[in-house]
């Protein structure tokens, strides 16, 4: 059975303070890992997809690595508006739905 | 810009009652998918479709069923509420569903 384990479940940073969020996967065949930030209330919002071992992605304070057993997002000098949940879900061969990660829900104090 | 529309934000009913969350997306995408997401269990799903008139069963398909007669519209079906299906419903669509809605805060009293 497929799983997906998230680290921390919360995090608080000071505002500037870099830090990372880890997932770990157990996959078969993995064929995506997804990352998404989710708002309170609101659907989760589409970050990145990485499919090999080395990718990374980045998009303004966020950068996304892939190993074969685990994501990161990394978190550069963060700001308030970074505050969110942040999800983690990994897709595998020959099956097309994601199984999800419970979120590291993440607080930036200024 | 990938948009996802669910139907309604907030909604209440009464247990027993047949209720219908709607989706629709805009990218002629052939994957549909309807979650729920409750605290500490994260996402589960419920249905997913792969093509009109195509459905299958995700993880928790009880009490639920789905229906898609077009490719841009994926309904999700509460045949009889319960108090236990209280959560909030998101659909999403596109390559194995990466693309979510607003969702839907649901309440069964």
């Amino acid at each position: 059975e497929d799983q997906v384990t998230q680290s921390p479940e919360a995090l608080r940073l000071q505002e500037g303070e870099s830090s990372s969020l880890n997932c770990s996967y157990t996959v078969s065949g993995l064929r995506g890992l997804f990352w998404y930030r989710q708002d309170p209330g609101k659907g989760p919002e589409f970050l990145f997809t990485l499919y090999s071992a080395g990718e990374e992605k980045e998009k303004e304070r966020l950068k996304a690595t892939l190993t074969k057993k685990e994501s990161f997002l990394h978190i550069t000098a963060p700001k308030p508006e970074d505050s969110a949940t942040y999800l983690c879900a990994g897709g595998g061969f020959g099956n097309e739905k994601l199984t999800f990660g419970t979120g590291t829900r993440l607080t930036i104090i200024p | 810009d990938v948009k996802v529309t669910q139907s309604s934000r907030y909604l209440v009913k009464r247990t027993g009652e047949k209720v219908f969350l709607e989706c629709v997306q805009d990218m002629d995408h052939e994957n549909m998918f309807w979650y729920r997401q409750d605290p500490g269990l994260g996402l589960r799903l419920i249905y997913f479709s792969y093509d009109v008139k195509m459905k299958e069963k995700g993880d928790i398909p009880e009490g639920y069923s789905v229906s898609r007669e077009k490719k841009e519209r994926f309904s999700l079906i509460l045949e009889s509420a319960s108090t236990n299906q209280t959560s909030m419903y998101l659909c999403a669509s596109g390559f194995r569903g990466a693309f979510f809605g607003q969702g839907t805060r649901l309440t069964v009293v």
